[in-house]
């Protein structure tokens, strides 16, 4: 089974613009997530999405957003970029399941200049 | 308000010995545990989990352990091999939380030949 693919794996920003991260799950798993890592903050929890809704949410600003299409890829957008955004950004995907295991494609690092 | 913390930054092990990697978290509400493994340049792969109603899961050279009382969980890995050389994060999240996995800051494991 292939695993969790993201893209781009690169990518270079001026602050103020916006961008769009992608994120292909894993084949058959319905449930996505997405972490922002940072050598500071660590990894920590952006939203979720189930069949194309988003069931929770991280604290994060509104300037970060996502949506899941019916082939369960999903999409992060984040608009008026800030140099704080730099980091990588890690999309994981489970079966949604009883089980709480993600698992995770190899990011993408964001930065902003 | 770190939830899950790993206190140990880094762990130097030789090989063929075993690596315990310890975390502790504050929230009695979490119910399932994951150990991941991180290389650089890429997403963190799923090692190993544990549910709150067990005490102790092995898979492979693998053995999570878990103190609910003390609110602890360690990871063993014996006999560890320099390919196991990487950081190691500790998550938890609790039951019927959609996605939200909360790590611990992780802890650089370093086996030497």
């Amino acid at each position: 089974k292939a695993g969790v693919t993201q893209t781009p794996r690169y990518l270079i920003k001026t602050r103020g613009q916006q961008v769009t991260l992608s994120c292909s799950p894993i084949s058959g798993h319905r449930s996505v997530s997405w972490y922002q890592q940072t050598p500071g903050q660590g990894l920590q929890f952006l939203f979720e999405y189930f069949s194309e809704t988003q069931r929770n949410k991280g604290n994060f600003p509104g300037r970060f957003s996502g949506r899941q299409f019916s082939n369960s890829r999903s999409e992060m957008n984040v608009s008026t970029l800030e140099l704080g955004d730099s980091a990588l950004y890690l999309c994981a995907s489970s079966s949604g399941g009883l089980r709480y295991e993600q698992y995770f494609g190899p990011g993408t690092r964001l930065t902003v200049t | 308000d770190q939830q899950v913390k790993q206190n140990s930054p880094s762990l130097s092990v030789q090989e063929g010995r075993i690596s315990i990697l310890n975390c502790d978290y504050t929230n009695s509400m979490f119910d399932y545990f994951l150990w991941y493994k991180k290389y650089p340049a890429e997403g963190p792969t799923f090692l190993i989990s544990i549910s709150s109603i067990k005490d102790k899961n092995e898979d492979g050279r693998f053995t999570v352990f878990l103190n609910k009382s003390a609110k602890h969980l360690s990871l063993h890995i014996v006999p560890s091999q320099p390919g196991d050389s990487a950081v190691y994060f500790c998550a938890a999240i609790k039951g019927g939380s959609q996605g939200n996995l909360i790590f611990g800051k992780g802890t650089k494991l370093s086996v030497k030949p």
